[in-house]
């Protein structure tokens, strides 16, 4: 346990759907980050909260819409996805994004594993 | 430009030593760090290096750093079959949070 968890663990949707991922992280950290791992390819860095504030939008279509109500909590609500969006989303926290010294050590939630049918 | 390089498989016999091992190409990183990834879950951090340091030991792993040739290294001793999974190395420049990952190289253990 990493002390951040993501829920659902798995999620199967239409292109025409719209849903939610959650993220929870229980360690007091400042920062939250979403990443997309596909098969194949290096994790891809989409988005950075530090202190509630978007710091990072990795150029990412909109049909992504992150939202982070604060520094608990992070969401990520999906719309008209493509099949090519099926891949592991994975939440991360840290203590806060560029802070130095090591604050940005980041631990990683469960991951949700999306297919887009 | 920012790029972590792995070679992608590893296979070894339980009881030896695994060596995996990272390049990197930004001379700029700040902290340099092993995840582990075992199937259908997310990301454990392993261990993480200053990079003003040469070597970090914690029980079974070793990390090694050459700055000057950018290149990193997990050193895990006495591989347990537990410790098949994928394993990414990853570079911070305490640039707005952003790590570079590795594609990830996947440790195979043979009894």
């Amino acid at each position: 346990e990493t002390g951040v968890t993501q829920t659902p663990r798995h999620l199967v949707m239409g292109m025409t759907n719209k849903k939610s991922l959650k993220c929870e992280q229980h360690l007091g950290h400042n920062a939250m980050y979403w990443y997309k791992q596909s098969a194949k390819k290096p994790l891809e860095l989409m988005f950075v909260y530090n202190f509630k504030e978007q710091t990072e939008n990795n150029s990412v279509p909109s049909r992504f819409s992150p939202e982070c109500p604060n520094s608990s909590h992070l969401f990520l609500h999906l719309h008209t996805l493509q099949p090519e969006d099926s891949a592991l989303y994975l939440c991360a926290s840290s203590q806060e994004a560029a802070g130095g010294a090591g604050t940005d050590t980041q631990y990683f939630g469960p991951g949700t594993r999306l297919t887009v049918l | 430009g920012e790029d972590v390089e792995q070679s992608l498989f590893l296979s070894v016999r339980e009881g030896d030593s695994s060596v995996i091992n990272c390049t990197y190409t930004d001379s700029s990183s700040t902290y340099l760090y092993w995840y582990k990834q075992e199937p259908g879950a997310g990301l454990q951090l392993l261990t993480y290096i200053f990079s003003n340091m040469d070597m970090k030991q914690d029980q079974r792993l070793t990390v090694l750093l050459n700055k000057k040739d950018k290149h990193l290294s997990l050193r895990i001793a006495d591989t347990q079959t537990g410790d098949s999974a994928i394993y990414f190395c990853a570079e911070s420049m305490d640039q707005g949070g952003k790590l570079i990952f590795g594609q990830g190289t996947e440790l195979s253990v043979k009894p």
